[in-house]
């Protein structure tokens, strides 16, 4: 099975209230990513997990956080979301370093109001 | 500075016609990504190819990295090849997306 899941699909959410959105993988991956996607853009990087060891990236340090209580499972917490946090979130996981194939869940829809 | 320029930004075929989008990049490169996303969807890997050429069907990959190039090259478009194609770059532990390549392939 090499897919990775993702909950929920879709979410709304006030603003100022927090949001957590789950990752998962069966495949044994080392490495599991979160990125932000906004239509019309790249995705971002936000952060990755190697293993027990969080990477967050530097403009997005404050605004995201994340656990990963066992090696198939990640999540992203946002504690305050605000209306810029609308967007597509994507979860991706690859089996060692961020230098192997990184295999993408169907993301989840964020919508802050 | 953008670590990645890919082109074209957006391209228009009729199905058949063949495809080429390209991706610069600026820095040191351990790995170069494609990916493919219909419209709305989630990303589809299609190619890893640090360096020289991969096949997979109609697709091919081709990675220089002295000239610091990575292009996709799509030959007998379909109607079905229409979204967006992206590719990835991975450098020294960080991840640059190119800005993507919208491709409509028309009956």
């Amino acid at each position: 099975d090499t897919t990775v899941k993702q909950n929920p699909r879709y979410k709304l959410a006030r603003v100022g209230k927090p949001v957590n959105l789950i990752c998962s993988q069966t495949m044994n991956h080392d490495t599991m990513y979160w990125y932000q996607k906004k239509p019309n853009q790249a995705p971002k990087l936000l952060l990755f997990y190697y293993d027990k060891i969080l990477n967050r990236e530097a403009d997005t340090f404050e605004k995201f956080q994340s656990s990963r209580p066992n090696n198939s499972f990640c999540s992203l917490y946002i504690g305050s979301a605000g209306l810029e946090y609308s967007a597509m979130y994507l979860c991706a996981s690859s089996k060692g370093s961020n230098q192997d194939t990184q295999y993408f869940g169907p993301g989840t829809r964020l919508l802050v109001l | 500075g953008q670590q990645v320029q890919q082109s074209p930004a957006s391209l228009v075929l009729q199905e058949g016609e063949n495809a080429e989008l390209q991706c610069n990049f600026s820095t040191s490169l351990n790995s170069m990504q494609w990916f493919y996303q219909r419209p709305g969807g989630s990303l589809v890997s299609l190619f890893y190819n640090p360096s020289g050429t991969k096949h997979s069907g109609r697709l091919t990959s081709t990675t220089v990295i002295k000239e610091r190039r990575s292009s996709l090259h799509i030959s007998s478009s379909q109607t079905t090849d229409s979204g967006t194609y992206l590719c990835a770059l991975d450098s020294n532990n960080r991840i640059f997306f190119g800005d993507g390549t919208q491709l409509v392939v028309k009956p």
